[in-house]
């Protein structure tokens, strides 16, 4: 099994709401991913989660703010966000971060429109 | 410089015909892993293959394959009697040992499969 679920599919928000996004996976990986994708672009990496710690922030604007409950959940809250921070959020994750093999597994995706 | 080259933005295959979607990467470890991942109108990235840097032998995986040319630094993805569900965009990615935890992303290939 390499479900990753995400929830919700689809989410509108004002610019002065705050909302959280939620990532799930029972294939018991220890590293999480949050990653932000635009139309017709790739992927672009947000913040790593490596056995419930953090250790990748790529220098993401603090209105998003990640958290991971336990080795099967991540959160990414979000507070006060801009039109342009409208995208496909896309959580991921793998049996680890050490190796080159290790294989990302994507959830289906939240679809963010801010107003 | 672009570690990741995809130098396809589009692609038209005939159904039942072979395609190749081109990949070329660009990196000094020599420990690293090439993936290629599938990304539906949907949105949710699909793993499809993952090739190794010290693996002998080409990655398969059903009707995928991985044309692995380490000294050329391109891993071509082969797909074999295209269906119409292959239309989505492809993403070739790299993982290297020294990156923990990034997975580098190319620009990704549109293929449209037509009846």
């Amino acid at each position: 099994d390499t479900e990753v679920t995400q929830t919700p599919k689809h989410l509108v928000m004002g610019m002065t709401n705050k909302k959280s996004l939620k990532c799930e996976q029972h294939m018991g990986h220890r590293a999480m991913y949050w990653y932000k994708q635009k139309a017709k672009k790739p992927p672009e990496l947000m913040f790593v989660y490596s056995y419930e710690k953090l250790s990748i922030n790529e220098s993401v604007p603090s209105r998003f703010s990640p958290e991971c409950p336990n080795s099967s959940l991540l959160n990414l809250h979000l507070h006060a966000l801009q039109p342009e921070d409208s995208a496909l959020y896309l959580c991921a994750s793998s049996q680890g971060t050490s190796g080159s093999g290790e294989t990302q597994y994507f959830g289906p995706g939240t679809r963010l429109l801010v107003l | 410089a672009q570690k990741i080259t995809q130098t396809q933005p589009g692609m038209f295959v005939q159904e039942k015909e072979a395609v190749t979607l081109d990949c070329t990467y660009d990196t000094s470890d020599p420990s690293y892993g090439l993936f290629w991942y599938k990304q539906p109108s949907s949105g949710e990235m699909i793993f499809l293959i993952y090739q190794g840097s010290y693996d002998q032998q080409n990655a398969t995986e059903g009707r995928y394959s991985l044309n692995f040319q380490k000294a050329r630094k391109s891993a071509n993805l082969v797909i074999s009697a295209s269906q119409l569900g292959d239309s989505a965009m492809y993403f070739c990615a790299m993982r290297e040992v020294s990156n923990t935890g990034k997975l580098i992303f190319g620009q990704g290939t549109t293929l449209q499969v037509k009846p």
